[in-house]
């Protein structure tokens, strides 16, 4: 579909061990936006890509997070040393980057750190 | 700092009800974005409507209406005549406008479940 897709959509993953989520945005959309969304709580910024740069990464919540986006299309949200606490479902969105416009989401990848 | 308060953690009506969901915000900034996002099961947010800070016109879409009130830090979201398919999760979001045209670090309310029941 035309949509932001995200892949997988579930992720089961030992303590400690380290993962990947994908996200393919929208084609042509230059802005991409990483959100996590824990059980019964809105989503919290992340990281902000315009183009191949993090514009800002201030969500970040420590180092064992990183996001790239080499090409300026696909990004990956790498997390290192899986925590339980970080078990949440990562959201991202992609928009032009026009004034006056509308960030759409994918439906996110719901991981589990058991 | 940014925050946006959903004080209803759950509503249920029955169909065809009127239902109004509260949100009020906080903003440093004197230029900003409301939003409302709607989260069915699948997960998607699915966007309802932008208001930029500077336009206070109410809006009217379909069933659903929005009420800004700058002197109150309110954008208020009202469905008319509930529909089962309203059944959902939803967000209100506050972004600041910012240098980088068009970027949206959205701040998300706790979101309000809204039940429709047959």
């Amino acid at each position: 579909g035309a949509g932001v897709s995200q892949t997988p959509s579930n992720k089961v993953t030992e303590k400690g061990k380290y993962v990947e989520l994908r996200c393919d945005p929208i084609s042509g959309h230059t802005a991409l936006y990483w959100y996590r969304q824990s059980l019964g709580q809105g989503p919290e910024f992340l990281i902000y890509f315009q183009g191949t740069g993090a514009a800002d990464d201030s969500g970040l919540p420590n180092d064992r997070f990183f996001a790239v986006r080499p090409e300026g299309s696909v990004s990956t949200l790498k997390i290192q040393r899986t925590e339980r606490g970080d078990s949440a479902v990562y959201l991202c969105a992609s928009s032009t980057d026009r004034a006056n416009t509308e960030a759409f989401f994918g439906q996110g990848t719901r991981l589990t750190v058991v | 700092a940014q925050k946006v308060t959903q004080a209803q953690t759950e509503i249920s009506v029955v169909e065809k009800e009127d239902v109004t969901l509260d949100c009020v915000y906080e903003t440093r900034d004197t230029t900003y974005y409301l939003f409302w996002y709607k989260q069915p099961p699948s997960g998607e947010l699915v966007f309802l409507i932008r208001r930029n800070s500077f336009d206070e016109q109410n809006e009217i879409s379909g069933r659903y209406s929005w009420n800004f009130q700058k002197s109150t830090s309110s954008f208020n979201f009202t469905i008319t005549a509930s529909q089962v398919v309203d059944s959902a999760v939803y967000f209100c979001a506050l972004s600041a406008l910012t240098l980088l045209q068009g970027a949206q670090k959205l701040v998300f309310g706790q979101g309000t479940r809204l039940t429709i029941n047959p």
